[in-house]
């Protein structure tokens, strides 16, 4: 069964920094392209962030670029979101999110985890 | 690329058809994905590349279109499906999600 865990969500001051994780199991992760996707409280789905297979090739959305840096370990199963300088706009539920083969879509998603900015 | 869903919400009966509509600002040729969401849950992936069906999903859901019109017809709404729907596009990174749809019992 493909599973996506994400963790180390909470409450961070305005210009503090945060690192996700996503650990992945039932599936060869090191064979699927990963993103992360937000939704801040009662609003819609944002994509933040691509990495490809082997973590060579990289995308961001403009929100975000500068400030966050994704990153996977293939050995250990896991996808990483580093989030600096946060704003209280960054405040939303993070998901992690396997790409399905070619264009097929987000195909697992994670439940998410809570990111806080706030004062 | 920009994605405008259409209606934003719409009442709906069980047993009802539905359709919503997902514009995109320019052509994205068949890259075009739909998901379902429920408060609290992670999105759901229903349709990929326009109109193929995910595995596991009820053969009622369907989608169509191409270039910048696409469409997630309902055949026959059942009580599990109201819920927010996202329309999404592939064709370039940056990708770009809709606004959703909320779907409610009338």
């Amino acid at each position: 069964e493909v599973q996506l865990v994400e963790s180390g969500g909470g409450l961070v001051q305005p210009g503090g920094s945060l690192r996700l994780s996503c650990a992945a199991s039932g599936f060869t992760f090191s064979s699927y392209e990963m993103n992360w996707v937000r939704q801040a409280p009662g609003k819609g789905l944002e994509w933040v962030s691509y990495i490809s297979s082997s973590g060579s090739t990289i995308y961001y959305a403009d929100s975000v670029k500068g400030r966050f840096t994704i990153s996977r370990d293939n050995a250990k199963n896991s996808l990483y979101l580093q989030m600096n300088s946060l704003r209280a706009e960054d405040t939303a539920v993070y998901y992690c999110a396997r790409d399905g083969k070619g264009v097929a879509g987000f195909d697992y998603w994670g439940q998410g985890t809570l990111v806080t900015v706030s004062s | 690329i920009q994605l405008t869903q259409s209606p934003s919400s719409l009442s709906a009966s069980v047993g009802d058809r539905v359709t919503i509509t997902c514009r995109a600002s320019q052509g994205i040729s068949s890259y075009l994905a739909w998901y379902q969401q429920k408060p609290g849950k992670a999105p759901k992936l229903l349709i990929y590349a326009a109109s193929t069906l995910q595995s596991g999903v009820p053969s009622r859901f369907s989608g169509s279109g191409s270039g910048t019109d696409f469409t997630l017809t309902i055949s026959s709404l059942q009580p599990e499906d109201f819920a927010t729907y996202y329309c999404q596009q592939l064709n370039s990174y940056s990708i770009t999600f809709g606004q959703g749809t909320r779907l409610e019992i009338k």
